[in-house]
């Protein structure tokens, strides 16, 4: 069974930039959060989508916004990037039985110049 | 809200011995899951082990336990037989809401000494 795949693993960006980032989740599971971990704040949640809908948010500003396709891959996308914005971001998906583990990718590294 | 509270930055442990990873919680919420997971330097998170608020023993997955002290709300990781393989940040996470979002502690590094 393959895992969660995030796409790219590294990216440089420049201040004012936009970026995209890609996550498949395992196959089956129907809900995928997004993470940003820093060194600061270490590891803070963003949102999760289900079905295509956002399901929780977290407390990020309306930059960070995200997707889900009907084939239960997501993209988050970041815009008007800013150097607080380098992070790894992570994504994670899980099954809807509830009080399962989330699986992670390996996320994507993100540096903003 | 939840809060994860841990507070060991770094920890060293001898190969083969054992190790006892601090967590404490806070939640008004009567259900929640607690997890630990293993993140090596490539970054992945890896799933250790979960321990739910109404489970009446402790978790335990091969080489892993949850010491889990409900009074006391602490659910602490014990790593038997520590290997260098075991190097790494161990989170400990919590949700009230059945999966996420998960709430996570800073981490804590554990470094295996041969």
């Amino acid at each position: 069974k393959a895992g969660v795949t995030q796409t790219p693993r590294y990216l440089i960006k420049t201040r004012g930039q936009q970026v995209t980032l890609s996550c498949s989740p395992i196959s089956g599971h129907r809900s995928v959060s997004w993470y940003q971990q820093t060194p600061g704040q270490g590891l803070q949640f963003l949102f999760e989508y289900f079905s295509e809908t956002q399901r929780n948010k977290g407390n990020f500003p309306g930059r960070f916004s995200g997707r889900q396709f009907s084939n239960s891959r997501s993209e988050m996308n970041v815009s008007t990037l800013e150097l607080g914005d380098s992070a790894l971001y992570l994504c994670a998906s899980s099954s809807e039985a509830p009080w399962t583990e989330a699986f992670f990718g390996q996320g994507t590294r993100l540096t903003v110049v | 809200a939840q809060k994860i509270t841990q507070t060991q930055p770094g920890m060293f442990v001898q190969e083969k011995e054992a190790v006892t990873l601090d967590c404490t919680y806070d939640t008004s919420d009567p259900s929640y899951g607690l997890f630990w997971y293993k993140q090596p330097s490539s970054g992945e998170m890896i799933f250790l082990i979960y321990q739910g608020s109404y489970d009446q023993q402790n978790a335990t997955e091969g080489r892993y336990s949850l010491n889990f002290q409900k009074a006391r709300k602490s659910a602490n990781l014990v790593i038997s037989a520590s290997q260098l393989g075991d190097s790494a940040m161990y989170f400990c996470a919590m949700t009230a809401s059945g999966n996420t979002p998960l709430v996570f502690g800073k981490g804590t590094r554990l470094s295996v000494i041969a």
